[in-house]
């Protein structure tokens, strides 16, 4: 089955920085990748996704780069704030399938 | 447009009871899926319901069961609770598939004593 691996597991930059967390799947059959943010005591929130058949996308602050051929696909986060910090998950899944599985997930601290 | 809504939001349960958990999808969404969140195993997949079938299921023993209702509500039930279920129990919905763009619940917290 699909196996999402997810780095790092913890990063701390200073506001206004950029936060990089990097993610890799090994099912080639994957063709979505979302991103979620939750916040302590809430659901996972979407914050940004990607097809397989786009390369980058990107949202504001927020983008998201995908190397269908490494398998790798990566979430930056751009002029940080201190609202950014939660824990930021990466989730790969086929459309055929109708799963997602997720990383183990990055805890984003914002430091001012 | 409502969110997914999710009920109750806590539970206390002891060994060897049975819990019923519900969910409500956003209005016109027919996937439901259920994942189980632990801060050892992360987040892990339960089962997806459309049209109230069962289309998907993880690796977790039949004590988990699911279903689905018409109205595309769905309920997850666990028989014969052990300690090591104690988790954060999510439902997300979605248009039509899983891998549409599919949005959480608050979670049902569930403490197993």
């Amino acid at each position: 089955g699909e196996n999402v691996e997810q780095h790092p597991s913890t990063l701390s930059v200073q506001e206004g920085d950029s936060a990089v967390i990097k993610c890799t799947y090994s099912d080639s059959a994957s063709n979505y990748f979302p991103w979620y943010k939750q916040e302590l005591g809430k659901g996972p929130q979407l914050i940004i996704d990607i097809r397989s058949n786009v390369g980058e996308k990107k949202d504001q602050r927020i983008a998201v780069t995908l190397n269908k051929t490494a398998k790798h696909f990566s979430l930056h986060i751009t002029e940080t704030q201190p609202e950014d910090s939660a824990v930021y998950f990466c989730a790969a899944g086929t459309r055929t399938a109708s799963k997602l599985t997720f990383g183990t997930g990055t805890r984003l601290q914002v430091t001012l | 447009k409502a969110g997914v809504t999710q009920t109750p939001r806590y539970l206390i349960k002891t060994r060897g009871q049975q819990v019923t958990l519900s969910c409500s999808p956003i209005s016109g969404h027919r996937s439901v899926s259920w994942y189980q969140q632990t801060p050892g195993q992360g987040l892990q997949f339960l089962f997806e319901y459309f049209s109230e079938t069962q289309r998907n299921k993880g690796n977790f023993p039949g004590r988990f069961s699911g279903r689905q209702f018409s109205n595309s509500r769905s309920e997850m039930n666990v028989s014969t609770l052990e300690l090591g279920d104690s988790a954060l129990y999510l439902c997300a919905s979605s248009p039509d598939r899983a891998t549409d763009t599919q949005y959480f619940g608050p979670g049902t917290r569930l403490t197993v004593l």
